[in-house]
């Protein structure tokens, strides 16, 4: 069975930047893509970008000058970035497995809250 | 204001059978295949359908998914109470190279 466990700060100030991790356990890290979506609050969910155990990664256009994703597959872990953050990245942000052409086992989410 | 779009609410009353739209265009649902996700309040989503109509291990054949051109339709019968959620579908977007969401509908069962 597939988990994602994820961390990272939960509160920022404008202009900060966001950092989260988040960690593999079973199935296999190297065979698989993984992904970053966030979800404002009462809101849909926007997807960030993907990876591969690689670091061979794609960016949401409307994100990418903001954003890194990478891997540290050693410890089968990934990592999100965004940097000068504003009100508006404020969200429940997810980690995701890709397979099977869908997004199939999220993480339990972190509430990230820009505030000043 | 997200790429494919979906109605905000819908609602039927237990027992019946309920539809949910998902429209997008040729560049995501037109040539890519369709996901489903149901997210229970303060939960992550959670995969219902992949590959436009497969159903992973668990999810009960009342649950079904179907796409014609560039809209796809998530398909609940025999509603139950606990099926209120909200119910998104997703897409990869070969134009865009992204993946693309709609805006989540809200089933509510009577």
């Amino acid at each position: 069975q597939v988990q994602q466990q994820q961390w990272g700060a939960g509160l920022l100030k404008p202009s900060e930047t966001l950092s989260l991790t988040c960690a593999v356990y079973g199935g296999s890290f190297t065979t698989n893509y993984w992904s970053w979506i966030r979800q404002p609050p009462g809101k849909g969910l926007e997807w960030i970008g993907q990876s591969n155990h690689f670091g061979s990664t794609t960016y949401n256009p409307s994100l990418k000058s903001r954003v890194t994703i990478s891997v540290d597959t050693s410890k089968s872990q990934f990592s999100l970035k965004v940097t000068s953050v504003t009100a508006a990245d404020t969200a429940v942000y997810y980690c995701v497995r890709i397979n099977n052409n869908a997004w199939d086992y999220w993480g339990q989410g972190t509430l990230v809250t820009v505030s000043a | 204001q997200s790429v494919l779009t979906q109605p905000p609410s819908v609602s039927a009353a237990p027992g019946q059978k309920v539809t949910i739209s998902c429209s997008g265009s040729t560049s995501n649902i037109g040539n890519n295949y369709v996901s489903w996700y149901v997210q229970l309040p303060g939960t992550a989503p959670k995969l219902l359908i992949y590959e436009d109509n497969r159903r992973p291990s668990g999810i009960p054949d009342r649950f079904s998914g179907s796409k014609s051109g560039t809209s796809a339709t998530l398909g609940i019968t025999g509603l139950q109470i606990g099926d209120e959620a909200d119910y998104h579908c997703g897409a990869w977007d070969s134009s865009l190279s992204a993946g693309v969401f709609g805006g989540g509908t809200k089933l509510t069962v009577l």
